[in-house]
């Protein structure tokens, strides 16, 4: 399978508690991005890669969020402390030329 | 502001006829679009991009039609089948910020009756 793979698909955890997520974009891509979607709404952007370097970061990627990208390869998302509010769908994408192509996704519960 | 947006939230079609999704969009810089075709617990699936040089663009079984005066953007799919059950977002791309900025629509849930 070529296509971008995120693990895990499911993860349940407690309030307060630290999950990591990650991402493997397909291979040639240099661009990385990350999402966050809640039930009925379109993905809202998180933050970029390209390559190593961490482009850009949204309003909504607070101070508990954090993401690497360390060798221009695979990605990881984490959330510390984790809160209700955090559940969500986060969703990975990465793209070559023109069009960004997404992964599965991770979905978050926190209770 | 950034906003791309549908007109419709829901569509039921039946089988065997043609769906049409729209979606708005607020953006004149936005150079192109993509819709994409979301199934429960999937992440979201491209389906057909266009460019704002081109009014429309076929596919297999869809044609993305692209009015830039009026800012409003839609899917045709032909033939509608019930795997084409999903929500369809539009998605609104321009180059002009730091990262190739994607905003997607809330999205329009395509139910196809047996």
């Amino acid at each position: 399978d070529t296509g971008v793979s995120q693990n895990p698909r499911h993860k349940i955890t407690k309030r307060g508690q630290n999950v990591t997520f990650r991402c493997d974009p397909i291979s040639e891509h240099n661009r990385l991005y990350w999402y966050r979607q809640t039930l009925g709404q379109g993905p809202e952007f998180l933050t970029y890669f390209q390559n190593e370097a961490q482009l850009e970061k949204s309003r909504l990627l607070s101070d508990r969020f954090s993401a690497e990208r360390p060798k221009g390869s695979f990605s990881t998302l984490e959330i510390q402390r984790t809160e209700q509010g955090d559940s969500a769908m986060y969703l990975c994408a990465s793209k070559g030329y023109e069009t960004q192509y997404f992964g599965p996704g991770t979905r978050l519960l926190v209770l | 502001g950034e906003n791309v947006g549908l007109h419709l939230p829901t569509l039921s079609v039946q089988e065997g006829d043609n769906s049409i999704i729209n979606c708005a969009y607020s953006n004149s810089a936005s150079d192109y679009f993509i819709w994409y075709k979301q199934e429960s617990g999937k992440g979201p699936q491209f389906i057909i991009d266009i460019r704002s040089n081109m009014d429309k663009r076929q596919g297999q079984r869809v044609t993305v039609l692209l009015n830039k005066t009026v800012k409003h953007l839609s899917l045709q799919i032909a033939a509608t089948q019930p795997g084409d059950s999903a929500v369809y977002f539009c998605a609104e791309n321009w180059a002009e910020t730091s990262y190739d900025k994607v905003i997607f629509g809330p999205g329009t849930s395509l139910s196809v009756i047996p």
